[in-house]
């Protein structure tokens, strides 16, 4: 069975304390991960998408990577702005043979100024 | 710069109530895809369209949900009756098609249902 587990559940920073979030995933047939944020009561905003193990892609003060079995979301120096929940998700083919995303739980980031 | 719209933003209605979302994707964007996301989950598939053909409803509780796309553009999800346990965000989101390499998906703002 596919699953997709991010950790923490919630994560307090002080403004300009990096750290790094997590997103485990068993899944057959990985096509991609993808990286989302959501600010409350909207709808996700697309990141990053990651294919293959040993990539990298970067935006601001935010860097993905991707292993075989994990992906990691560093934020450098986040700003109270970066506070949001990230949303992390595989793309496999389900057992229809269509191609879609299943999500993780989300961390939920807060930045204190 | 393009977007996927939703209406209406928010729907409160009672229990076994008929509701209906609908929702207007990126033009160009063959694939649609409605979600649901309880409040602190992640969005869960519900349906999805390749053009105006379901591609997958494996997830769509078809006892009350029904979901369509007749001309391929826009879409309807529909919920009859409603029960307590569909409060939720409805999320749509389009991507241009499932082949695509890239799939990126983009997401609409999101239906928020409150059923009483």
């Amino acid at each position: 069975e596919d699953q997709v587990t991010q950790s923490p559940e919630a994560l307090r920073l002080q403004e300009g304390e990096s750290s790094s979030l997590n997103c485990s995933y068993t899944v057959s047939g990985l096509r991609g991960l993808f990286w989302y944020r959501q600010d409350p009561g909207k709808g996700p905003e697309f990141l990053f998408t990651l294919y293959s193990a040993g990539e990298e892609k970067e935006k601001e003060r935010l860097k993905a990577t991707l292993t075989k079995k994990e992906s990691f979301l560093h934020i450098t120096a986040p700003k109270p702005e970066d506070s949001a929940t990230y949303l992390c998700a595989v793309l496999r083919v389900d057992q229809t043979g269509a191609n879609n995303l299943f999500f993780g739980t989300g961390t939920r980031l807060t930045v204190i100024p | 710069e393009a977007e996927v719209a939703q209406s209406p933003r928010y729907k409160i209605t009672e229990k076994s109530q008929a509701v209906a979302f609908w929702c207007d994707p990126i033009s160009g964007h063959a694939t649609l895809y409605w979600y649901r996301q309880i409040l602190g989950q992640g969005p869960e598939l519900l349906v999805q369209f390749q053009d105006e053909s379901v591609v997958d409803d494996s997830q769509l509780p078809k006892d009350r949900f029904s979901a369509e796309r007749l001309k391929g553009v826009d879409s309807t999800l529909k919920i009859q009756p409603a029960e307590l346990g569909d409060s939720a965000m409805y999320l749509c989101a389009s991507s241009l098609e499932t082949s695509h390499f890239h799939n990126e998906q983009f997401f609409g703002p999101g239906t928020r249902l409150t059923v009483l």
